[in-house]
């Protein structure tokens, strides 16, 4: 079976502090994704990746960054959280190629910034 | 990627069949349409896409329009277990996974 999994269902954490929001996959998938999840605004791409090493912005990245040292692994940072933060964190991931763009989430993991 | 439209919110008795329209009438040639859903508390599910043909798997059918402005994802005999958020998405098969999810349809079944 094939799995995406997060590091955390739920977090709390204080305004400015730095959060990590860790992802795995087990399918040797070249591209993930981070994306975030709000009532009446669907899910947004935060940033995502091609390969080791390599990021690209999404359509929300302002207040976050991203780190892929290894394939199976993508992290997303909140260098100085805030309370519009708050929200569900989505990952993703996908092999890369023309033929099929299923992507395969994670669980989610529900950040609440106080 | 081209934009979709969906219904806020539908519901559907348990044992019949759900269909869920989406439109699409900005899609280009070579975007697909894919459908995924969202039980409560998860994320999303990958449940079936299509080009031009229509397509079924264990899960859906999916039903495109000739001109493809439009689309159907029919689950033939809900369930209690189907409630959740279904997302229309168009996408090039190219953009390997970059897609965008709009608010999606409610979907409730009912006993």
């Amino acid at each position: 079976d094939v799995k995406v999994t997060q590091s955390s269902r739920y977090l709390v954490k204080r305004t400015g502090e730095k959060v990590f929001l860790e992802c795995v996959q087990d399918m040797d998938h070249e591209n993930m994704f981070w994306y975030r999840q709000d009532p009446g605004l669907g899910l947004r791409l935060i940033y995502f990746s091609y390969d080791v090493k390599m990021k690209e912005k999404g359509d929300i990245p302002e207040g976050y960054s991203v780190s892929r040292e290894k394939k199976e692994r993508f992290s997303l940072i909140l260098e100085s959280a805030s309370t519009n933060q708050t929200s569900m964190y989505l990952c993703a991931s996908i092999t890369a190629g023309v033929g099929n763009n299923e992507q395969f989430f994670g669980p989610g993991t529900r950040l609440t910034v106080l | 990627d081209a934009k979709t439209t969906q219904p806020p919110s539908m519901d559907c008795a348990e044992g019949r069949a759900a269909n869920l329209p989406c439109n699409h009438s900005t899609i280009s040639g070579n975007e697909y349409v894919y459908w995924y859903r969202q039980i409560h508390s998860q994320g999303p599910q990958y449940i079936i896409h299509g080009l031009k043909n229509n397509e079924t798997n264990e899960m859906a059918s999916l039903i495109i329009t000739e001109d493809r402005k439009s689309s159907t994802l029919i689950l033939p005999h809900a369930t209690l277990r189907d409630t959740a958020v279904y997302y229309c998405i168009v996408s090039k098969n190219t953009n390997a996974g970059k897609s965008t999810f709009g608010d999606g349809t409610t979907l409730t079944v009912k006993p």
